[in-house]
């Protein structure tokens, strides 16, 4: 099936420095992406809405110049969290609709030390 | 967002007897019902999903029960093996494009052996 694959898996930066998450969508386009953060133990939180050659729909609550997010091709979307702290460690998930269903990248783990 | 209520929050059970995991919604328009297996470290992965004009999809040992007049369904997990302990989450959404599904809070599954 579709796969959507996410890089990379484990991310430790620095506390100040910035940190991109390539989520790309192999053998078929995808228009819109989904990126999410999951806290541990708890459900998916929806962060925002990534649409090709446009700009991103960010979810209430979420900071748009702390979470970058680009759609610069119909294969790749890219997360990148800047001026990261300790605050943002967490698990971030891309996502995309496929002939399989809403299916999810494996996950980065992403550390701020 | 309209909210989809997912019980129970944690299950234990034993090798080789019956996992249950319930959900209930509230928007009648949905038309697309998935159920996702998370292991720790992992991003979620698709496991089976149902529409709404059929009333039980099975695939090996998991089978999706709906029930469209009550807004519900559930995911049966038959002899369960300790390879299926896991955090479970269902989901319900219109299927396809930028529609973006509504997840319960996840179920975490230990089967004891």
């Amino acid at each position: 099936g579709a796969v959507v694959s996410q890089h990379p898996s484990r991310v430790i930066c620095k506390s100040g420095t910035s940190v991109k998450i390539e989520c790309r969508s192999l053998d078929f386009q995808a228009t819109t992406m989904f990126w999410y953060r999951q806290f541990p133990k708890q459900s998916l939180m929806l962060m925002a809405t990534s649409n090709e050659g446009s700009k991103a729909t960010y979810e209430q609550g979420v900071e748009k110049d702390k979470f970058l997010i680009n759609h610069a091709s119909l294969t790749l979307s890219t997360l990148t969290v800047t001026s990261a702290h300790p605050e943002d460690s967490s698990f971030y998930i891309c996502s995309a609709w496929t002939v399989d269903g809403y299916t999810f990248g494996s996950g980065t783990r992403l550390t701020v030390v | 967002q309209q909210q989809v209520k997912q019980s129970p929050q944690s299950l234990i059970v034993q090798k080789g007897g019956i996992s249950i995991i319930n959900c209930a919604y509230e928007n009648t328009a949905f038309d697309y019902f998935p159920w996702y297996q998370q292991f720790p470290g992992k991003g979620p992965a698709l496991l089976i999903a149902i529409r709404p004009d059929v009333s039980e999809k099975k695939e090996g040992r998991f089978t999706i029960s709906f029930n469209k007049s009550a807004k519900q369904f559930s995911l049966h997990i038959m002899d369960s093996q300790p390879g299926d302990s896991a955090t479970y989450f269902c989901a319900a959404s219109i299927k396809g494009g930028s529609y973006i599904p509504t997840f319960g809070r996840g179920t975490s599954l230990i089967v004891h052996p």
